[in-house]
């Protein structure tokens, strides 16, 4: 355990409904992160925050996409209008950020697996 | 374009067996590497990282080596165990937050 948690761990939705997906990081971490994982391929980057501001998003992240982190704590995820092609598992993860421009080891929550049917 | 990738999708090891585990990276500019391990239903867990000043990096039962001139990068696991049984991914990063995948290898323990 990691310490970054994620709920839920599962869902199972229809098309064209909306999900929220939470994230809560490691306490003291400012930097908190979204990937999408597809069977049997790497994370891929979705998004990132430094603490309650969204810093960069991926062109993977669609305008039915959209994440908050309001008060620099915990994070939300929402997909709009959900496609069979969102199915992936949503990995959350944290790092403490110091220096500017300087990577940091991010450590991952458990995911929540989105299957939309 | 940005790529990381490793070259086998699968490694069988026997127990006790050393593993090593290959990547090879497409950007001259990324200047710091991890190596994750995930096991089935988990997020990705940090094993070892290393930053481009170095060649070598080891921990415990861990070593990675990086040899910028051909961009690759390999995780040496030491005395492989069954628990090692997992999909190893290697990582990059350029000077900022954004960190590239590559597809991952499995790695299977025979016993």
């Amino acid at each position: 355990d990691t310490g970054v948690s994620q709920d839920p761990r599962h869902k199972i939705t229809k098309r064209g409904q909306n999900v929220t997906f939470r994230c809560d990081p490691i306490s003291e971490h400012n930097r908190l992160y979204w990937y999408r994982q597809t069977l049997g391929q790497g994370p891929e980057f979705l998004t990132y925050f430094q603490n309650e501001a969204q810093l960069e998003k991926s062109r993977l992240l669609s305008d039915r996409f959209s994440a908050e982190r309001p008060k620099g704590s915990f994070s939300t995820l929402e997909i709009q209008r959900t496609e069979q092609g969102d199915s992936a598992m949503y990995l959350c993860a944290s790092s403490l950020g110091v220096l500017a421009g300087e990577q940091e080891t991010q450590y991952f929550g458990p995911g929540t697996r989105l299957l939309v049917l | 374009g940005e790529s990381v990738g490793l070259h086998l999708p699968t490694l069988s090891v026997q127990e006790g067996d050393n593993s090593i585990i290959n990547c090879a990276y497409s950007n001259s500019a990324s200047d710091y590497f991890i190596w994750y391990k995930q096991e089935s239903g988990k997020g990705p867990q940090f094993i070892i990282d290393i930053r481009s000043n170095m060649d070598k990096r080891q921990g415990q039962r861990v070593t990675v080596l990086l040899n910028k001139t051909v961009k690759h990068l390999s995780l040496q696991i030491a005395a492989t165990q069954p628990g090692d049984s997992a999909v190893y991914f290697c990582a990059e990063s350029s000077g900022g937050f954004k960190t590239i995948f590559g597809a991952g290898t499995r790695l299977f323990v025979k016993a």
